[in-house]
Order: structure tokens, then sequence, then C-alpha cells
């Protein structure tokens, strides 16, 4: 069965950096991109970007630009997310989610979501 | 602000049926056959129900049904249930230069 299974949480303080894993497994990596979707408290979803493992080639959000970098290592299944430079509005859930298959698509499975939280 | 217009939040009882719309434009919505909804309980991932506009994974209930007209979408649930009580978003592919857009979400409350 498809399975991503994501870091723990985290605490940074502002100004910091912050990387979060995914690894996956049930399914050939290398077909599905995988996104990033995060949740502020209290707030909706937001999609941050994506990369595709099979050529590492990635699409970010025009807001996260310069900020977020999303990596991928085909020899573990695992995708990451790091985002610098982290701001009091940063604090939020991160998700890594299977899709799209290019060029569009839906998220079809998700992980449990890493909680990171910016303080001072 | 959310790029995608939902209603904030929805009502029925149990065993009506209720439909959440999402209003975009001609570069998302309205352009595209990408139109996907999720579902999410309090403390928990979403859940793809509907992409595609209209198609339902496998395991998804019937009682979830998509559909779109122009630059809106929307997601009907018939014979509502106290298990569908959640938060609903709706998502799609836009041609500006951030791919995909949510939808603010709509809560939905069984009563």
């Amino acid at each position: 069965q498809v399975q991503l299974d994501q870091s723990g949480t985290e605490v940074k303080k502002a100004g910091a950096s912050v990387k979060v894993s995914c690894k996956t497994s049930g399914y050939t990596f290398k077909i599905y991109t995988i996104s990033w979707v995060r949740q502020a408290p209290g707030q909706g979803l937001e999609w941050m970007g994506w990369i595709n493992p099979y050529d590492g080639n990635t699409n970010y959000a025009q807001k996260f630009q310069g900020r977020v970098t999303m990596t991928t290592d085909t020899s573990t299944t695992t995708a990451y997310m790091e985002l610098k430079s982290l701001k009091f509005g940063d604090t939020a859930v991160y998700y890594c989610a299977r899709g799209p298959v290019l060029p569009a698509g839906p998220f079809d499975f998700w992980g449990q979501g890493t909680l990171i939280t910016v303080s001072s | 602000q959310s790029a995608l217009t939902q209603p904030a939040s929805v009502s029925g009882s149990p065993g009506q049926s209720i439909t959440i719309s999402c209003t975009g434009t001609s570069s998302d919505v309205g352009g595209y056959k990408y139109v996907s909804w999720y579902q999410q309980h309090p403390g928990k991932a979403p859940k793809l129900i509907i992409f595609d506009v209209s198609n339902r994974p496998s395991g998804v209930s019937d009682r979830f049904s998509g559909s779109k007209s122009g630059h809106t979408a929307s997601l009907t649930i018939s014979g509502l249930q106290a298990e569908d009580e959640a938060d609903y978003y709706c998502t799609s592919y836009t041609s500006s230069t951030t791919l995909e857009v949510f939808g603010g979400g709509t809560r939905l409350t069984v009563l």
C-alpha cells in the first residue's frame, strides 16, 4: 500500500532553516511528483511546489521561490523540503503528498504532516 | 485571500444533500479539467475524494459527486452522515506562475 511517512515535529528560531523528510513506499517513486502543502493553525491549505523524482525538476509557488528547496533521494525513495529564513508566519503543519502526475492532477496520497513551530 | 472562493460553512441534517461551490476564473477552474476535492477531519491529513472534476478514487463513497459549470465547480454530498462532518477544500490547476491553487475551505456541519 502507498505510504508517505514524514519526520517529526520541530521548533525553530526565526531566521533559521528547517528540513522535513517524506519517506515513501508502496509505489514506483519516479512515476509521480511529490508536492508539499502547508496549513497554518486554523487556516486553509497552501500549495508550496512539487519535485519530479524522475529528473529532479522542481516547480515552486512564487511566494516561496528563493526560500524553499525540494530534493529527492531515489535510492531511499525519500523527498525533502527545506525552508530557509524562517518567519513566525511559517508556523504550520507541512504535508507531503503524491502527485500530480504531470502536467497536472490530484494529490492522491498524503503524509501525516509535520508541525513546524517558529519561535523567537 | 484564497484564489478559489468557497463558502465558509454549510450545514445539513442526516440524510439530506448539500452542495459546496468553488468559484475561480478562466485561468483555473474554468480553463482546465484538473479540479479536485479533499476532505479533512480535525487533526488529520486531507483525503482525496474527487479528482478531474467528477471522478472518485477507489474506495470513496458514491455519495460524493463532483461537477463543473463555467468557472464554478461543485461538490455534492448526498445522504449526509455524521462522519461527513469535516472541512472540504477544492483545488485547481492554474495557468498562473503558481500552478496549483486551493479554495479557502468549507466547514460542513451535520446537524
